[in-house]
């Protein structure tokens, strides 16, 4: 099946400072989501892509749906402790005959020190 | 209650027991799923529901049994399961349309399942 390649796995962040993280695919995908997910909670969804190049921005966040449209990125710019948790990129590729496939990443677990 | 629930948080079963877990959508939507989440894995889809009925199943062992009474609701059975079935099910929700929120899956806060 799809696979999606999430990056980096892990990072550990000063409070204030700005993070990147990425999502890519072999494929092209016609949507991409980002999620977070607490400890003991289900993930939230964060922002929703749906056209190559765009760029949305929620609070402090802001993703893109690459120009390729097989990859994605999250930026959270000036860390908060709350921040901490681990992010998915989540993604519906064209090659699936159904809106209700969706292809995850693995996530990356941010931790924010102060 | 708002959102997605799920019931019970945690659930600790024997491998010879029988149990069930539920989903409740207050949300409007009509497509329910059922995900595995392991540690350190991305969620695995088990099951989706579409207007109460079931359109996907990602070969899921039959100690695994979905039912989805109505669009609000879905049920996983389980009975006779393995240790390494222990992990968070989660379920989800979305609008099944042509339009682009279908894509938004939304999901609830899990049943954490350890077997013994």
């Amino acid at each position: 099946g799809q696979q999606l390649n999430q990056s980096p796995q892990s990072m550990f962040i000063q409070e204030g400072e700005d993070v990147s993280m990425n999502c890519t695919s072999s494929s092209i995908f016609n949507t991409w989501l980002w999620y977070k997910q607490d400890p003991g909670e289900g993930p939230v969804l964060l922002i929703a892509l749906y056209k190559a190049g765009e760029l949305t921005s929620n609070g402090r966040l802001t993703a893109q749906f690459g120009i390729t449209r097989k990859d994605s990125f999250l930026n959270i710019s000036a860390s908060i402790p709350s921040d901490v948790g681990i992010y998915f990129c989540a993604g519906q590729p064209t090659s699936s005959g159904s809106a209700r496939q969706l292809t995850f990443g693995s996530g990356t677990q941010l931790t924010v020190l102060p | 209650e708002t959102g997605v629930t799920q019931t019970p948080r945690h659930l600790v079963m024997g491998m010879t027991n029988k149990k069930s877990l539920k989903c409740e959508q207050h949300l409007g939507h009509n497509a329910m799923y059922w995900y595995k989440q392991s540690a350190k894995k991305p969620l695995e889809l088990m099951f989706v529901y579409s207007l109460e009925e079931r359109v996907e199943n990602n070969s899921v062992p039959s100690r695994f049994s979905p039912e989805c009474p109505n669009s609000s609701h879905l049920f996983l059975h389980l009975h006779t399961l393995q240790p390494e079935d222990s992990a968070l099910y989660l379920c989800a929700s979305s609008h099944l349309t042509g339009t682009q929120s279908s894509y938004e899956q939304y999901f609830g806060p899990g049943t954490r399942l350890t077997v013994t």
